[in-house]
């Protein structure tokens, strides 16, 4: 298994500003995800963040908007800019439970609750 | 079926009372079903991982059932309890990758 922690846990942010959530495991990992949960909808990957190399972005995201940071095996960073309401979500790191991450369970970590007026 | 759909979105039940959602997937490609139960200011928690066709899987009064030809996965709740009210989401692997595609979650409450 795996603990992770996230800060912050929330936040209440302006429109044009950038806040930067922090991930911590407490084990070293491959690969970590980084998912955000807009209010009504389901649990959605931003990207995969890998250790010593640039961040794999899903359709949709792009790494000027959501910059992600991976300087060692058990912390990474990913930054949310020049924030609008439409980003008003939870924000959630995870890490795979064992080599093959579809036949093993994921590990959280409790969210960032962000909210942008 | 392209994605992964959920169903009911919500549910209110009382104490005692057993209960069960379900989840589509697409069948064709499957490779694993996962379960997992979110409780407000917590981390989501996994309940199951399903592989095989006809698997039922159990932990405590939470159990789930599996059909990989039809796509769908079943989660049953015997004698709900106020502790067991959270947001309950299956999330579909599309490959042997770690990349989890998750539905929209049924969000159970439970009243004493």
């Amino acid at each position: 298994s795996a603990v992770i922690s996230q800060k912050p846990s929330r936040d209440i942010c302006q429109r044009g500003t950038s806040l930067t959530i922090q991930c911590q495991v407490d084990s070293q990992v491959t690969m970590m995800f980084w998912y955000r949960q807009q209010p009504g909808q389901s649990l959605t990957l931003i990207a995969t963040a890998n250790q010593g190399s640039e961040a794999t972005y899903e359709s949709g995201f792009v790494i000027d908007k959501f910059p992600i940071s991976r300087p060692n095996l058990t912390f990474s960073t990913l930054t949310v800019s020049n924030m609008s309401p439409e980003d008003s979500s939870i924000y959630l790191c995870s890490v795979p439970g064992g080599r093959d991450g579809g036949l093993n369970e994921q590990f959280f970590g409790p969210g960032t609750r962000l909210t942008v007026l | 079926i392209l994605n992964v759909e959920q169903s009911p979105q919500s549910l209110h039940v009382q104490e005692g009372d057993s209960t069960n959602f379900t989840c589509s997937f697409p069948s064709s490609n499957f490779y694993a079903l996962h379960w997992y139960r979110w409780e407000t200011a917590k981390s989501p928690e996994a309940l199951f991982v399903m592989t095989l066709n006809g698997d039922e899987k159990k932990k405590g009064r939470i159990s789930a059932t599996l059909n990989t030809k039809e796509g769908y996965s079943y989660l049953y709740i015997k004698g709900s309890q106020p502790e067991d009210s959270a947001t309950y989401l299956c999330a579909f692997p599309k490959s042997s990758g770690d990349k989890l595609t998750f539905g929209t979650g049924t969000r159970l409450a439970v009243r004493p």
